[in-house]
């Protein structure tokens, strides 16, 4: 089975710029979340999706937006792009986004490296 | 808000020699998590980590968790080369299993 799928895994921009991410969950998985990291520092919560709806968002500013389609891939998008929007953005999916044992686990993508000049 | 603390942020060890990794977090949860990164990578799940008490090994690794004072430690055994990379913990907030808080991360170099 493939794993959570990213595209593109890297990606130039210029500041000011628009960029979008896009995330396949693995087959299954229902909630997908948008985590933002930064060179040397641990991810960042941005957003977490389930059956299309926002279900949590972190402290991000409304650059960032995201949605979620009915096959469950999910576009990460950020508008007036900036120096510090430079990072790897990971995104992570699993079953269900509340329960028990079986569906606790998040997976991760390899992320996309973004770089903004 | 969530905070989460690890320490050290950077370990440098002889290859044979143990330590352990600290994490503390601010406010109650139900689940701990320790992920492996290696550089310009993506993470890794190392352990899933659910109730008090629990504790979980791997190899030469060896998680546990104590939510009681909220602090979970991953503990290196006879450490080799190969363990060298970035660990993270993550606490799960307000029951969200996507919603995860992150450590800063232990940058673990191993030597010969």
């Amino acid at each position: 089975d493939a794993g959570v799928t990213q595209s593109p895994t890297h990606l130039i921009k210029t500041r000011g710029q628009h960029v979008t991410l896009r995330c396949s969950p693995i087959s299954g998985h229902k909630s997908v979340s948008w985590y933002q990291q930064v060179l040397g520092q641990g991810p960042q919560f941005i957003f977490q999706y389930y059956e299309k709806e926002e279900r949590g968002r972190g402290n991000f500013p409304d650059r960032f937006s995201a949605r979620q389609f009915p096959n469950y891939s999910s576009e990460l998008n950020v508008n007036a792009l900036l120096l510090g929007d430079s990072a790897l953005y990971l995104c992570a999916s699993s079953l269900a986004y509340r329960g028990s044992l079986g569906n606790t686990e998040a997976f991760f993508g390899q992320g996309t490296r973004l770089t903004v000049v | 808000e969530l905070k989460v603390e690890q320490n050290p942020l950077f370990l440098s060890m002889q290859e044979g020699k143990n330590y352990t990794i600290y994490c503390n977090y601010s406010t109650t949860s139900d689940r701990l998590y320790w992920y492996r990164q290696d550089p310009g990578k993506s993470l890794e799940s190392l352990f899933v980590l659910l109730s008090n008490g629990a504790v979980k090994q791997e190899g030469r690794l060896m998680a546990s968790l104590d939510t009681k004072a909220r602090l979970s430690t991953l503990h290196i055994t006879a450490a080799v080369h190969d363990l060298s990379a970035t660990y993270f913990c993550a606490v799960r907030y307000r029951y969200n299993n996507n919603d995860m808080r992150f450590g800063a991360g232990t940058r673990l170099t191993v030597k010969p």
